[in-house]
């Protein structure tokens, strides 16, 4: 079955820094990449989508990279900013619906 | 900005209790997902629904937990009896067209804890 892996359970990094989480995949080809924004006690929110035929995807300061030979994908905030702290959630598409990682918590010390 | 309406937002409940939780996607959306998230892991598939129909519930326990989505609009989960590994956060979403990689808009969620 497939296996999402969201490398650092947190990333503490200094405001003002670029942050870069990773999601690695093995036994699957998902046909799309997304990625989602949970805050404590919420659902998560959608904020970027990336297809495999796709390198890079840009939305304001966010940036998704999609590695289909490495079966990695990688989102880049840049300029961090301490209201960008929350759980990042790595989800690939499957046949009808999306299997999610486990998130990584990012914490943007002012 | 439309929303995925869920309720109770909290809900705790004794084991062997009936509980049911109640989700409203946004209109027009004809798929609904509902999903379980334990505390530190990323949300798992429980049923999907596309309109009143059931596409996969594959991970659904079927023998304590039920769902339907009658008409194809709201959609209710149920849980009888409750267990006390069932204490997690519900959550339900809904999406335009997967298939073409919309993303799906998730509700707050209902967090259960059964005692």
């Amino acid at each position: 079955s497939q296996k999402i892996e969201q490398n650092s359970e947190a990333l503490n990094i200094q405001e003002g820094k670029t942050a870069t989480l990773t999601c690695n995949y093995t036994n699957y080809s998902p046909a799309y990449l997304q990625w989602y924004r949970q805050d404590p006690g919420r659902g998560p929110v959608f904020l970027l989508l990336i297809r495999e035929n796709e390198k890079e995807k840009r939305k304001e300061r966010l940036k998704v990279t999609f590695d289909t030979t490495l079966k990695q994908s990688l989102f880049h905030i840049t300029a961090s900013q301490p209201a960008d702290s929350a759980t990042y959630l790595c989800a690939l598409s499957g046949a009808n619906n999306l299997f999610f990682g486990t998130g990584t918590r990012l914490t943007v010390i002012p | 900005e439309a929303e995925v309406a869920q309720s109770p937002r909290y809900k705790i409940t004794e084991k062997s209790q009936a509980v049911a939780f109640w989700c409203d996607p946004i209109s027009g959306h004809a798929t609904l997902y509902w999903y379980r998230q334990i505390l530190g892991q990323g949300p798992e598939l429980l049923v999907q629904f596309q309109d009143e129909s059931v596409v996969d519930d594959s991970q659904l326990p079927k023998d304590r937990f039920s769902a339907e989505r009658l008409k194809g609009v709201d959609s209710t989960l149920k849980i009888q009896p409750a267990e006390l590994g069932d204490s997690a956060m519900y959550l339900c979403a809904s999406s335009l067209d997967v298939q073409r990689g919309y993303g799906y808009t998730f509700g707050s969620g209902t967090r259960l804890t059964v005692v």
